[in-house]
């Protein structure tokens, strides 16, 4: 099994430019996520999704789109970027509810 | 409101000292908990969780972590710190039926050889 996998690892974008950031997964798990990473400040939910057809927001959406059809993919699109989502992105996955999480490598985005 | 905190920002250690990591949690009943460890550059991974049932957990790498109920703590211990261990340790905590997770802000450990 992959397990996680995202693409890019890298990228850069310029202001007002839009990009979709890649995550899927091979386990078969209902619950998908993305998460931003920013110094001091941990993990933040961006968006998750508990099956195909289902999505619904984190704790900080504004500036992100996300969609599942199927239950290996969670794209997570940036509309029109900004230096403020200049951040490492992370997309997770996870059997159930609750249950633990299986991180992707992450997306290291720069936003000019 | 729930919330997770790791009071400390950065620990540094000798290498085959000991080493605790602290997390607290609010929450009214008992959620999840999970420890886990980003190396840089790297994503996360799951040294260990708890449940239920018995309150000291077993992890990989030679962690352990105790849960304590009555001081709302879930923290991270190893007897003897390898160089290796340098990485930042995050936790969290799920709440079982649902789909939410709050993540710590994190802990960067720093070994000294």
């Amino acid at each position: 099994n992959a397990g996680v996998t995202q693409t890019p690892k890298f990228q850069v974008l310029k202001t007002g430019q839009s990009m979709t950031l890649q995550c899927a997964q091979d386990m078969n798990h209902e619950y998908m996520s993305w998460y931003r990473q920013d110094p001091g400040m941990g993990l933040r939910l961006i968006h998750y999704s508990v099956g195909a057809g289902i999505t619904d927001q984190g704790e900080v959406p504004n500036g992100y789109n996300v969609s599942r059809s199927t239950t290996e993919d969670f794209p997570l699109r940036l509309l029109s970027a900004a230096p403020s989502q200049t951040s490492v992105y992370f997309c997770a996955s996870s059997p159930t509810g609750g249950a633990e999480q299986f991180f992707g490598p992450g997306t290291r985005l720069t936003v000019l | 409101a729930q919330s997770v905190t790791q009071p400390d920002i950065h620990i540094t250690v000798s290498e085959g000292a000991s080493l605790e990591l602290r997390c607290n949690y609010s929450y009214g009943a008992t959620p999840y908990l999970f420890w886990y460890v980003q190396s840089p550059g790297q994503g996360l991974q799951l040294l260990l969780k708890y449940f239920s049932g018995d309150t000291l957990v077993q992890g990989i790498k030679g962690f352990e972590a105790e849960f304590k109920r009555s001081q709302s703590s879930f923290n991270l211990r190893k007897p003897s710190v390898h160089w290796s261990d340098a990485a930042e340790y995050f936790c969290a905590v799920g709440f079982g039926g649902t789909y939410k997770y709050i993540f710590g802000t994190g802990t960067r450990l720093k070994v000294l050889a």
